[in-house]
C-alpha cells in the first residue's frame, strides 16, 4: 500500500528552528509537496520538490532524498503565526496525490 | 496567481435538504478540480476528482448519487450534497490544479463549513 508518515505533533519555541520529517512509500514518485493548514482554514501551498536537495524559500526550506523516501520541512526564526498543521503529500506514478495525516506544530513563547 | 474561491463559506441547513457548493478558479483555467472533506482534527480525505467535461471519479466509499459533482467549465466545479444528514456535517474543501504553474500543484479554496441540523 501507499503510506506517508509524519509526526503527529511537535512543539518548538518562538525564534527557534524546527524540522518536520516526512517519509513515504508510494508506487512511483512524481514530486512531494508541503502545505500549511491553520486551524479551521484550508491548506496553503508551501513548497514542491521533485529533485534531490534543498529548496529554500525565506524562512522555510524543504529537503528531498528520493533514494531514502524522505523529506523534511525546516522552519527558521519561528513565529507564533507558524503554529499550524503541516501536511506532506506525494504524487505517485499516476499523479494521484497521497496525503500524510499532518504534523501539528505548537509554538510556545 | 492561482486563486481558488468557494461559495458559500458557511451553510446551515435542515436534514433532508440539498446543498450546493461552488468552487471557482479565479485567475487560471483548471482542467482538474478536487473535492475534499475534513472532519475536526482529522486529515484531508479526497472525495472525488472532477475533470472538465467528463464525469467525476469518486474515491472508494463515497456515494456518487449523494455527492453530485459537475465541472461544466474550466473555472467552475460544483458539489451538491443531496438529502443532507447530520453526519454530512463537515468542512468541504475544493482544490484546483494550475497547469501553468508549479507541476500540478493543487491550490485550495478557503473551504465551506456545512452544518446539518
Amino acid at each position: 500500500g501507499q503510506n506517508i508518515d509524519q509526526p503527529t505533533e511537535m512543539t518548538a519555541t518562538e525564534g527557534a528552528i524546527v524540522q518536520i520529517n516526512c517519509t513515504y512509500q508510494t508506487s512511483g514518485f512524481n514530486g512531494l509537496f508541503w502545505y500549511q493548514q491553520h486551524a479551521g482554514e484550508a491548506p496553503t501551498f508551501l513548497s514542491y520538490n521533485v529533485l534531490d536537495g534543498l529548496e529554500e524559500k525565506g524562512r522555510f526550506s524543504s529537503f528531498l532524498s528520493r533514494s531514502k523516501g524522505y523529506s523534511y520541512l525546516l522552519l527558521k526564526e519561528l513565529q507564533m503565526k507558524d503554529s499550524a498543521s503541516y501536511l506532506c503529500a506525494v504524487y505517485d506514478s499516476n499523479y494521484q496525490l497521497i496525503w500524510g495525516a499532518g504534523t501539528k506544530l505548537i509554538i510556545k513563547p | 496567481g492561482a486563486v481558488v474561491s468557494q461559495h458559500p463559506s458557511w451553510v446551515i441547513c435542515k436534514s433532508g435538504t440539498s446543498v450546493k457548493i461552488e468552487c471557482r478558479s479565479l485567475d487560471f483555467q483548471a482542467t482538474t478540480m478536487f473535492w475534499y472533506r475534513q472532519f475536526p482534527k482529522q486529515s484531508l480525505m479526497l472525495m472525488a476528482t472532477s475533470n472538465e467535461g467528463s464525469k467525476a471519479t469518486y474515491e472508494q466509499g463515497v456515494e456518487k448519487d449523494k455527492f453530485l459533482i459537475n465541472h461544466a467549465s474550466l473555472t467552475l466545479s460544483t458539489l451538491t450534497v443531496t438529502s443532507a444528514h447530520p453526519e454530512d456535517s463537515s468542512f468541504y474543501i475544493c482544490s484546483a490544479s494550475n497547469p501553468g504553474g508549479v507541476q500540478e500543484t493543487q491550490y485550495f479554496g478557503p473551504g465551506t463549513r456545512l452544518l446539518v441540523l
